[in-house]
């Protein structure tokens, strides 16, 4: 089965503008979340989706913002890009929420750099 | 707030040493547990986790953990590294009927062979 598939890998931009990153979830997952991973701060949790529905969001301005399709791919952007910014992008999928006691399948990131 | 915390940032053993990574988390209520490894660049790989039952999970590559609810820890252990088991470790908690896992700041560990 194929894993959790991230796109693109990497991304230059410059401040100011804005950014979409696009996961694709393990076929048959229908949980989506977003995760920021950077040296100084480490693994964040951005928000997940289930079933089109935002559940959870993490402590993030209102900057980052998420989306999920009814095929479960799940897309996030970045308006306003600042150079903090700069990080991996990690997605993860899981079959259902966490009450199923599912573990999460992260996918390979996007590396976003911020000019 | 839930915070995670890995006791240690860098770890640096020689082949066949033993390992523990120490791992304790805050949080009063029904947890679900993780360990997971981030290979050089290779993306995160679930270790092993624990959601009930047998505190001493087993998980890949010869990893096991110890969820000990008292002390609120879930140390990860290995009897014997091998140098392929450089990588960076973290542990990471989920609490709840949510999706959302808190990471520890992450332990790399360096085998050196």
């Amino acid at each position: 089965k194929a894993g959790v598939t991230q796109t693109p890998r990497y991304l230059i931009k410059t401040r100011g503008q804005q950014v979409t990153l696009s996961c694709s979830p393990i076929s048959g997952h229908r949980s989506v979340s977003w995760y920021q991973q950077t040296p100084g701060q480490g693994l964040q949790f951005l928000f997940e989706y289930f079933s089109e529905t935002q559940r959870n969001k993490g402590n993030f301005p209102g900057r980052f913002s998420g989306r999920q399709f009814s095929n479960s791919r799940s897309e996030m952007n970045v308006s306003t890009l600042e150079l903090g910014d700069s990080a991996l992008y990690l997605c993860a999928s899981s079959f259902g929420t966490g009450g199923n006691n599912q573990p999460q399948h992260f996918g390979d990131g996007t590396r976003l750099s911020i000019l | 707030a839930q915070s995670v915390s890995q006791h240690n940032h860098h770890v640096i053993l020689s082949e066949a040493a033993s390992l523990e990574l120490g791992c304790n988390y805050s949080y009063g209520g029904t947890v679900n547990l993780f360990w997971y490894v981030q290979y050089p660049g290779q993306h995160l790989q679930l270790l092993l986790k624990y959601f009930s039952g047998d505190p001493l999970v087993k998980g890949i590559k010869g990893f096991e953990a110890e969820f000990i609810k008292s002390k609120f820890s879930f140390n990860l252990r290995k009897p014997s590294v091998q140098w392929s088991d450089t990588a960076e470790y973290f542990c990471a908690v989920r609490s709840g009927n949510t999706g959302k896992l808190i990471f520890g700041q992450g332990t790399t560990l360096q085998v050196k062979p």
